[in-house]
Order: structure tokens, then sequence, then C-alpha cells
């Protein structure tokens, strides 16, 4: 297996501009989860969703974040407009729902590092 | 919301000895977690414990699941410089399955030759 997918691995951009994160889970999982990670704060859950469907998001940090899983094999991450504190590491991570109810263990993708000048 | 603590913060050790960390909770959890983060990369499970009291090894490391179910330590025995990055305990909580790991604050490993 591939493993999870994400796209871009690095984007720089100017303040107020639109950014676009992507990810492709590993197939066959159930669950696909959004990460911030930053020095200050470590490892920040965003959202996560469970059969393409949001399931908590109380994570987002502002309404300027946005996050879609059209299918079952792709995922968005949107920041309009972004803003220099925006820049961190996102990872986006998929894991699989056991048959006795619990999730197994979260597989992480290669995060795509944000910059916002 | 429901933490967990992780201890310690950081460590610079030489090359051969043992490393021990652990994590802590004031609630219950039903799974720990040990992830292991390269630069640049993203975390990669380590090793996974699914009850209480067990202990699991793997290769050089070996993690424990607390018999209370609020804590886990894991040990890397005769540390080489490979073994360097950011260990990341976590867990999912007992109140229920959301899906969702709660993570620790990270333990940064150095090894010198």
């Amino acid at each position: 297996d591939a493993g999870v997918i994400q796209s871009p691995r690095h984007e720089v951009t100017e303040m107020g501009q639109e950014v676009t994160l992507r990810c492709k889970p590993i197939s066959g999982h159930d669950y696909l989860f959004w990460y911030r990670q930053t020095m200050m704060r470590g490892l920040e859950l965003l959202i996560y969703f469970n059969n393409n469907v949001p399931i908590d998001d109380s994570g987002m940090p502002e309404d300027r974040f946005s996050a879609k899983m059209p299918n079952a094999s792709f995922s968005t991450l949107k920041i309009q407009p972004s803003e220099p504190r925006d820049s961190a590491v996102y990872f986006c991570a998929s894991s699989l729902a056991l048959t006795s109810g619990f999730t197994d263990t979260q597989y992480f993708g290669p995060g795509t590092r944000l910059t916002v000048l | 919301g429901q933490q967990l603590n992780q201890s310690p913060q950081s460590m610079f050790i030489q090359e051969g000895e043992d490393v021990s960390m652990n994590c802590t909770s004031s609630s219950i959890f039903n799974t720990w977690l040990w992830y292991k983060q390269d630069p640049g990369e993203g975390p990669v499970l380590l090793i996974a414990l699914y009850k209480a009291g067990e202990l699991t090894s793997n290769g050089r490391l070996t993690a424990q699941f607390g018999i209370t179910r609020k804590d886990s330590f894991l040990n890397i025995s005769a540390s080489i410089p490979s073994d360097v990055g950011i260990y990341f305990c976590a867990g999912h909580p007992g109140s229920g399955n959301t899906g969702k790991l709660i993570f620790g604050q990270g333990t940064t490993l150095q090894v010198k030759p």
C-alpha cells in the first residue's frame, strides 16, 4: 500500500491568499483526520471524518478553515484567507474501524509544510 | 479536556545508553500507542497496547500499558544515533470510542555518537 498521500509537501503563499491542502487516505480506511503541528502547540487535531462525514470539527481554529471529504479516497483542508499564524505542518492521517467498535491505530501522511508570508 | 502528560520533554544521551519515557493521564484510556517522528516526516507507529498490564516489545523498544489504565512507558535499550527524533504517546480515551486520539506533547531524543 502507498500509505497516506498528501500534497503539496511544501506550500509558500502570501497573506490573504487561499490555500488548499489535499489528502488521499489508505484504501479501505473508515476514518480520516487532519492535524496541525507547531513548535508552540504541538500536534493538534483539527477535524476528523468517519465514512466521509465530519464527526468532530471542534479543533478547527476559525471560520477561515474548512474541510471536505467528497468521497472515501479524497479530502481537502482549505484556509481562506490565510494568515502568517497559520504557518505550520499539516498532517492527514487515516485509520480503520475495528469490528469491536474501536478504531485501529492512525497512519500519518508525510505532511504539508505551510508558510504564509 | 482530556490530556496526556508526557515526560521528559527532552533527552540528550550517549549512544549505547538506555532510555525511558512515560505518559500519564488523570482519566482512563482504552489503548496506548507510541509514535516516533523523524525530522520532516509524519509520526510513525512503533507500538500499540490494547490491554491493561500488557507488555510489548518491538526490537530494542519495550512499552507497557499501565495496570491502572492511566499511564504507559516506553523504553529504548542500547540507543543508536538513528533513534533521534520526537516520541509521542497517544491513546483512545475510555469514555466511549469517538475515533479520536489524544496525543502527548512529545519527548525529543538526541543521541550523541
